[in-house]
């Protein structure tokens, strides 16, 4: 069982690049998050989309874009990237918001220098 | 604004202890209250989850308390082990609406023998 894939899992980038973290799911999940991790800082959320073709801005959302075109994917890009977007980042999907488990990718650690 | 305050930062606990990570909510209108267990390198997984109707749940030696009144939940790690060093995250979110998780800042717990 796949479950939540990211692709790639590792990347460094020089400042002003851009690029696309890739998510998907097998899960039939309706939901789906990007949380980026940074020390002392938790877990933050992004982007999310309560299904195809929606998305919507979570707590730290500037510099970031996405995109659900299809119900197992969700793309996060970064247009320009800087250093202050060194970060882990996390997708997550659930079958619903609330009092559902959310299941995670492995992360993509992602160095902008 | 912070919405779920999670302490310690970090915790050291000898093998066979207990491990007691405390949250703290503000919005009252949390009804579910779940706790991640994350390794290095791995993505979050659920550990184990509450709602505020019961003011205790315990799966195996992992335990949660809640007290509504008080805005505050915790998580208890009874004869703590050293396959138990790992961040902990609190998280909260609402039942109904596309409201999604909203997670504690971590606590990197560590088991020394």
């Amino acid at each position: 069982n796949a479950g939540v894939t990211q692709t790639p899992k590792f990347r460094v980038l020089k400042t002003g690049q851009s690029m696309t973290l890739l998510c998907a799911q097998d899960m039939n999940h309706e939901y789906m998050y990007w949380y980026r991790q940074d020390p002392g800082m938790g877990l933050r959320l992004i982007h999310y989309s309560v299904g195809e073709g929606t998305t919507a801005k979570g707590e730290v959302p500037d510099g970031y874009n996405v995109s659900r075109l299809k119900k197992q994917n969700f793309l996060l890009g970064l247009e320009s990237a800087a250093p202050s977007q060194t970060s882990v980042y996390f997708c997550a999907s659930s079958s619903h918001t609330g009092n559902t488990e959310a299941f995670f990718g492995q992360g993509t650690r992602l160095t902008v220098v | 604004q912070q919405q779920v305050k999670q302490s310690p930062q970090s915790l050291i606990v000898q093998k066979g202890g207990i491990s007691i990570i405390n949250c703290a909510y503000e919005n009252t209108a949390f009804d579910y209250f779940p706790w991640y267990q994350q390794f290095p390198g791995k993505g979050p997984a659920l550990l184990i989850a509450i709602r505020p109707d019961v003011s205790e749940k315990k799966e195996g030696r992992f335990t949660i308390s809640f007290n509504k009144s008080a805005k505050q939940f915790s998580l208890h790690i009874m004869d703590s082990q050293p396959g138990d060093s790992a961040t902990y995250f609190c998280a909260a979110s609402v039942n109904s609406g596309n409201t999604p998780l909203v997670f504690g800042k971590g606590t990197r717990l560590s088991v020394i023998a």
